[in-house]
């Protein structure tokens, strides 16, 4: 089993729908990331959190929340998703000795917005 | 603000060495990590330098000069499997804050 699941891997949905990407982790890390990935500009941190309802903005937050119920849970929603939201989407995961760079990455969720 | 670069391509030989360079501008530095990702896949972490000098984990290398605000990874008897996208990161810390921010990415393609 993967240390890091996300679900969906792959969705299309329509401008204007609520998304949720969920991520879980077996790691038992208590820091949590969420990345955009678009070609060409790499990866771009969303929010992440370092323990459960602790929330913090990345870089592009704007049009995204999140929610951290739980120590192996870290949720993304888009509350009305635009095309310019589709992109590749990462969670990832570190300790408290890691530095703060995510260590360990989910397979990735696609998501398309028509 | 923050800024990295990286190079966008890099071409080399299986059997070779290659390094791939990274420099950043950052308010807060912290350390400098690399990470791998190969196409379609999800990046995986390979090393982190907070502190100037060398780091030797088998055929990779990460060097990091915070006088210099640089950084390289260097991969050696380069495999065709070493063929990815590899990305320079820094951490970021200020008041309050405390980011890992990702380059662009560098494409490492490795001919027979």
């Amino acid at each position: 089993d993967a240390d890091v699941t996300q679900t969906p891997r792959n969705r299309i949905t329509k401008t204007g729908k609520r998304i949720m990407l969920e991520c879980s982790q077996t790691k038992g890390h208590d820091r949590m990331y969420w990345y955009r990935q678009d070609p060409g500009l790499g990866l771009r941190l969303i929010y992440y959190s370092f323990d459960v309802k602790d929330i913090n903005k990345g870089e592009i937050s704007d049009g995204y929340s999140v929610s951290r119920q739980a120590q192996a849970k870290f949720s993304l929603s888009l509350e009305s998703a635009i095309p310019n939201q589709t992109a590749l989407y990462f969670c990832a995961t570190s300790d408290r000795d890691g530095g703060n760079q995510p260590q360990h990455f989910g397979d990735g969720t696609r998501l398309s917005i028509l | 603000g923050q800024s990295l670069e990286q190079p966008s391509e890099v071409t080399a030989v299986e059997g070779a060495i290659v390094q791939i360079n990274c420099t950043y501008q950052t308010s807060g530095f912290y350390g400098l990590s690399w990470y791998q990702q190969h196409d379609g896949g999800a990046p995986t972490f390979l090393s982190y330098n907070a502190l100037d000098g060398l780091e030797e984990t088998g055929r990779f290398s990460s060097f990091l000069s915070r006088s210099d605000s640089y950084g390289y990874l260097l991969l050696q008897e380069l495999q065709m499997k070493d063929s990815a996208s590899y990305f320079c990161a820094v951490r970021d810390m200020g008041v309050g804050d405390d980011k890992i921010i990702f380059g662009k990415g560098t494409r490492l393609h490795i001919l027979p």
